[in-house]
């Protein structure tokens, strides 16, 4: 099993739909999470960090955390052809100085 | 402006001849590291570094090696490069492990 999984799509949504991400992983003792974004060519971008259990919005982006299920997901409301992206999840297991990422999810926006 | 920049951003070099990819981050970041990114095998970790002269391996340091003589540099050094080790790779900082910030990534091609 790998320590972090994601789909890797391409998940297509059309313009102004919400687009749903989800992430799961194997440590269960991981407490920090993360959704960076990445354009076609260009570097990760950080976009949300989660921590705790629930929902952290920023702007057109909500992260969800359930520790219990062992999964993130990322909801990007309104979505706009600029939102086409690989999105990655990164976790942080216990004990560990590091980030463990997913293969990545590729968003389609379309107009 | 803060910023990790990298260089080469590009390199095509052959077997066996040794190089080295520059990181340099000026945000004062204690926490660096070095990722290579593989069609889908995503963002794998090299090897990172807490601080000035403290590196530790990461999941996959074969063939590589890094210094951290000051804070704001960490250089990743291959000494006898194979065509395995083509890639793109990212060095990447941050305050803490968690919350890191990319450079634009180097495309490397070994021969």
């Amino acid at each position: 099993q790998k320590e972090v999984e994601q789909n890797s799509g391409p998940l297509s949504v059309p313009e102004g739909a919400i687009a749903s991400l989800n992430c799961t992983y194997s440590d269960r003792g991981s407490q920090s999470f993360f959704w960076y974004r990445q354009y076609s060519g260009k570097s990760p971008e950080l976009i949300m960090s989660i921590y705790s259990n629930g929902d952290k919005e920023d702007g057109r982006f909500t992260a969800q955390l359930n520790k219990a299920s062992q999964y993130v997901s990322l909801l990007i409301r309104d979505s706009q052809p600029s939102d086409s992206a690989t999105y990655l999840c990164a976790v942080n297991p216990r004990n560990t100085d590091k980030l463990i990422f997913g293969t990545g999810t590729r968003l389609q926006v379309f107009p | 402006e803060a910023q990790v920049t990298q260089n080469p951003r590009y390199l095509i070099t052959v077997t066996g001849k040794k190089l080295t990819v520059t990181c340099s981050q000026n945000m004062n970041h204690e926490y660096m590291s070095w990722y290579r990114q593989d069609p889908g095998l995503g963002l794998r970790q090299i090897y990172y570094s807490m601080n000035v002269e403290v590196t530790d391996k990461g999941d996959v340091p074969e063939g590589y090696k890094v210094s951290r003589k000051e804070k704001r540099n960490f250089p990743l050094i291959l000494e006898s490069p194979s065509p395995n080790q083509t890639s793109l790779y990212f060095c990447a900082s941050s305050l803490n492990s968690y919350e890191q910030y990319f450079g634009p990534g180097t495309r490397l091609t070994v021969t």
